[in-house]
């Protein structure tokens, strides 16, 4: 089955206290992002990666750091997080970055609290 | 500056009648556009896409519809069901690239049987 998978779930974690959300995909997608959603904001891009060791900042990238290491897998780092990084984080892949039918798929959502 | 707006949050229906969701936009260049549908605890699916050189696309009982001149797109369900009860998102790119992919806030739409 075809999947985008995140973790963890949930987390409340505190302020300062690094974490990385993991993110990984089985469909040999090249082209692999990281959204947050906010009330009233929709979804906003935080970063992206379009193959391994190429990544790139997204709309709202500040306090984020990412990695591409393997192709099926994209963590999210938080060095230093803090209270408006408090949001809903979505993993997402596609086969390649443009072209029509390229569609998005997204994993299942992460909700971070940050305290 | 949100390039993409769902200006209702909230939209409720009865079964059997048209849900007609609304979308403006304010790029000019924006060329394809998109509907995602996300339930509670899941992601956002991909659920019908327009290019601009099109004016409607139809795929079952969703269609969209999209006005290049006033900017506005539209997602016509017909008729409506309960299981339709989902937040949905519209999207709109430059050049078919995701990179440029920008999402309206939402409009949850609920269905009632």
């Amino acid at each position: 089955e075809a999947q985008v998978t995140q973790n963890p779930r949930y987390l409340i974690t505190v302020t300062g206290k690094k974490l990385t959300v993991t993110c990984s995909q089985n469909m040999n997608h090249e082209y692999m992002s990281w959204y947050r959603q906010d009330p009233g904001l929709g979804l906003r891009q935080i970063y992206y990666s379009m193959n391994v060791e190429v990544t790139d900042k997204g709309d709202v990238p500040e306090g984020y750091k990412v990695s591409r290491k393997e192709k099926r897998n994209f963590p999210l780092i938080l060095e230093s997080p803090s209270p408006n990084q408090t949001s809903l984080y979505f993993c997402a892949s596609s086969l390649s970055p443009t072209g029509t039918g390229n569609t998005i798929y997204f994993g299942e959502g992460s909700w971070l609290t940050v305290v | 500056d949100q390039q993409v707006k769902q200006n209702s949050p909230s939209l409720s229906v009865q079964e059997g009648r048209i849900s007609i969701l609304n979308c403006d936009y304010t790029n000019s260049m924006f060329d394809y556009f998109l509907w995602y549908k996300k339930y509670p605890a899941e992601g956002p699916t991909f659920l019908i896409s327009i290019s601009s050189i099109k004016d409607k696309n139809e795929d079952g009982r969703f269609t969209v519809f999209l006005n290049k001149s006033a900017k506005h797109l539209s997602l016509h369900i017909v008729p409506s069901q309960p299981g339709d009860s989902a937040v949905y998102f519209c999207a709109a790119s430059e050049r078919y690239n995701n990179n440029d992919m920008r999402f309206g806030a939402g409009t949850r739409l609920t269905v009632k049987p």
